[in-house]
């Protein structure tokens, strides 16, 4: 029971042009959202985050999108670098809950120069 | 940079053998999670200790898997009993407080852990 999707294993995008990642949910109890970047061998690092009470959160050139009525939020990152190539994981959890969160299965970045 | 630190960064273990991975949180923080990831996979909660307490364990398969966060020293994953599928990369996070939209999780580089 997956409760938090990314249904693109990979996207690839020329640099200098927006990269969209996008993710469901299904567990409406979600009140927090984030957004992990992965370099190989590496731990997640923190990116941006949303709580439910926004729709948008915007850090230099990543903005995070909520859209709560259809569980759905996406990072969008522009312009997009080759440093951003990396494996990105959205994450969610409940404000009752702690930091437990629950991870998508992670899309991999690909920005081509 | 005192941030998450885990170790070792890779362990290798015979079928049936013990395997220990530390994680000492960030300065200041005393809320420690424990996450794995599976090859292709993304990453799925296991526990979360405060020191000396297991908060919530729900993730952690109930037999040959225990942590602790004792007052003094890290937090320590044990897999009794190695199985293959254990192997993956398990990963610890701390944050400053339990709960709260300001608090993300830091991540260390995990621990990949490789049964023979």
């Amino acid at each position: 029971d997956q409760q938090v999707k990314q249904n693109s294993p990979s996207l690839s995008v020329q640099e200098g042009r927006i990269s969209i990642l996008n993710c469901d949910y299904t567990n409406s109890m979600f009140d927090y959202f984030l957004w992990y970047k992965k370099y190989p061998a590496e731990g997640p690092t923190f990116l941006i985050s949303i709580s439910s009470i926004k729709d948008k959160n915007e850090d230099g050139r990543f903005t995070v999108f909520l859209n709560k009525s259809a569980k759905h939020l996406s990072l969008h990152i522009v312009p997009s670098q080759p440093g951003d190539s990396a494996v990105y994981f959205c994450a969610a959890s409940e404000g009752n809950a702690g930091n437990m969160l629950t991870f998508g299965g992670g899309t991999r970045l690909m920005v081509k120069p | 940079n005192a941030g998450v630190m885990q170790n070792p960064r890779h362990l290798v273990r015979r079928r049936g053998q013990e395997a220990r991975l530390r994680c000492s949180p960030m300065k200041g923080h005393s809320h420690v999670y424990w996450y794995r990831q599976l090859p292709e996979e993304g990453l799925k909660f296991m526990v979360y200790l405060q020191k000396e307490n297991i908060i919530d364990e729900s993730g952690m398969p109930k037999e040959r898997f225990s942590a602790e966060f004792p007052k003094e020293g890290p937090s320590i994953l044990r897999i009794q009993q190695v199985v293959r599928g254990d192997s993956a990369a398990y990963f610890c996070a701390s944050s400053g407080q339990g709960a709260g939209y300001n608090s993300p999780l830091h991540f260390g580089n995990g621990t990949r852990l490789t049964v023979t």
